[in-house]
């Protein structure tokens, strides 16, 4: 099957840093993926949709220069948060479909748990 | 927009049958999914209904009423591995946005 990785797993990092989180599909490709958000006990919040080749498209209330995304090549998405404050732990989760895949199946990446001090 | 409603808790026994249901509101709709998540892991994909009726996975069914709205996934022969979060999702045919539900919380009693 469809396989979605992402890396780091967890990171802690210092309040104003950023850090950035790969999200890659391992054997096939993916024009769109996704980066979703979750706190605990909530729901997947989706934060944008990455496309290769152009600009990611934000969900009203992120702050797209805070959430850079970048989708280089069709296998590689990228999400840096920028000058990270504690509000923005949280579960990174990214996801991509196969594009001929017509049930809304989404594969998801195990996600990044962020922690800023 | 896009909004869909579910339970947010579910309890049930071991070996007993559950249904979570699901109802949504969109401009354009694609589908409905199911999604199983558990504690600290990623969502994983259960099942998808295009089209009205029922959609039979082994021990999950799903079933899609479009006239109403409406979907919900039933869960049979429980099992305690199934403790978990279920999302419902919902594809919007314009932007091919995959929006969730807040997520029900499953709790298997033994």
């Amino acid at each position: 099957g469809a396989v979605v990785s992402q890396h780091p797993s967890w990171v802690i990092c210092k309040s104003g840093t950023s850090v950035k989180i790969e999200c890659r599909s391992l054997d096939f490709q993916a024009t769109t993926m996704f980066w979703y958000r979750q706190f605990p006990k909530q729901s997947l919040m989706l934060m944008a949709t990455s496309n290769e080749g152009s600009k990611a498209t934000y969900e009203q209330g992120v702050e797209k220069d805070k959430f850079l995304i970048n989708h280089a090549s069709l296998t590689l998405s990228t999400l840096t948060v920028t000058s990270a404050h504690p509000e923005d732990s949280s579960f990174y989760i990214c996801s991509a479909s196969i594009g001929s895949a017509r049930n809304n199946e989404q594969f998801f990446g195990p996600g990044t748990r962020l922690t800023v001090l | 927009g896009q909004s869909l409603e579910q339970p947010s808790e579910v309890t049930a026994v071991e070996g007993a049958i559950v249904q979570i249901n699901c109802t949504y509101q969109t401009s354009g709709f694609y589908g409905l999914s199911w999604y199983q998540q558990h504690d600290g892991g990623a969502p994983t994909f259960l099942s998808y209904n295009g089209l009205d009726g029922l959609e039979e996975t082994g021990r999950f069914s799903s079933f899609l009423s479009r006239s109403d709205s409406y979907g919900y996934l039933l869960l049979q022969e429980l099992q305690m591995k199934d403790s978990a979060s279920y999302f419902c999702a919902v594809r919007d045919r314009r932007d091919d946005k995959i929006i969730f539900g807040k997520g029900t919380r499953l709790h298997i009693l033994p």
